[in-house]
């Protein structure tokens, strides 16, 4: 993708519900895919989920899973049953036009109230 | 629990130091990265090696040097850094270069570096 947005800089959601976090991204590739990170304040990026252009079927990580729509091109991560431990910076990623390296939105900061 | 390890974890040097960043990654990994991320924003890419060969070099000044001893390690030199260097400095390895075929980025923990 050559960028990534992600409109959010910052979201509350209340414990035990679900939350979804958006990303939109513009591309002219034909084949390409997303990613989402997690980083909590300790710094570890964590890996949660990835989708590829051509997955017919949205992406579903425990918790996590992937609302995939091309013709709006976003890819929104939807948590459900929101935990404290889930909040953290979230961040979307897809690979440049050559495929070397990674494009990284600028994040979405998530709090989970109790 | 990762599976890129980076140590030291913190590291406090003054603006005359030498000290390095050390990446450790045992998936058979073939690509590895370095990328630096300041508060608040995301990382950016500093260097990309693939099988051991430096591939991206993202117009990094000098005084930071990378290094690929071998497929599992990664380190990153320092010397004469500035104060505006503090940042998170991430490692991150993947099967093949990221690009078009889902090649996960998988990062370590990260090394909270502070220029004094």
């Amino acid at each position: 993708a050559q960028k990534i947005t992600q409109t959010q800089p910052g979201m509350f959601v209340q414990e035990k519900e679900a939350v979804t976090l958006d990303c939109t991204y513009d591309t002219s590739d034909q084949s390409y895919g997303l990613f989402w990170y997690k980083q909590p304040s300790s710094g570890e990026m964590i890996f949660l989920i990835y989708q590829g252009s051509y997955d017919e079927q949205n992406a579903t990580e425990g918790r996590y899973s992937l609302n995939f729509q091309k013709a709006r091109k976003s890819a929104n991560l939807v948590i459900s049953a929101s935990q404290l431990g889930d909040s953290a910076m979230y961040f979307c990623a897809g690979p440049n036009n050559a495929g070397n390296m990674l494009t990284f939105g600028g994040g979405t900061r998530l709090m989970v109230k109790p | 629990d990762t599976e890129v390890t980076q140590t030291p974890k913190h590291l406090v040097m003054g603006m005359t130091n030498k000290k390095s960043l050390k990446c450790e990654q045992h998936m058979g990994h073939r690509a590895m990265y370095w990328y630096k991320q300041k508060a608040k924003k995301p990382p950016e890419l500093m260097f990309v090696y693939s099988y051991e060969k430096l591939s991206i070099n993202e117009s990094v000044p000098s005084r930071f040097s990378p290094e690929c001893p071998n497929s599992s390690l990664l380190n990153l030199h320092l010397h004469a850094l500035q104060p505006e260097d503090s940042a998170l400095y991430l490692c991150a390895s993947s099967r093949g270069l990221t690009g078009k075929y889902g090649n996960t980025i998988y990062f370590g923990e990260g090394s909270w570096l502070t220029v004094v």
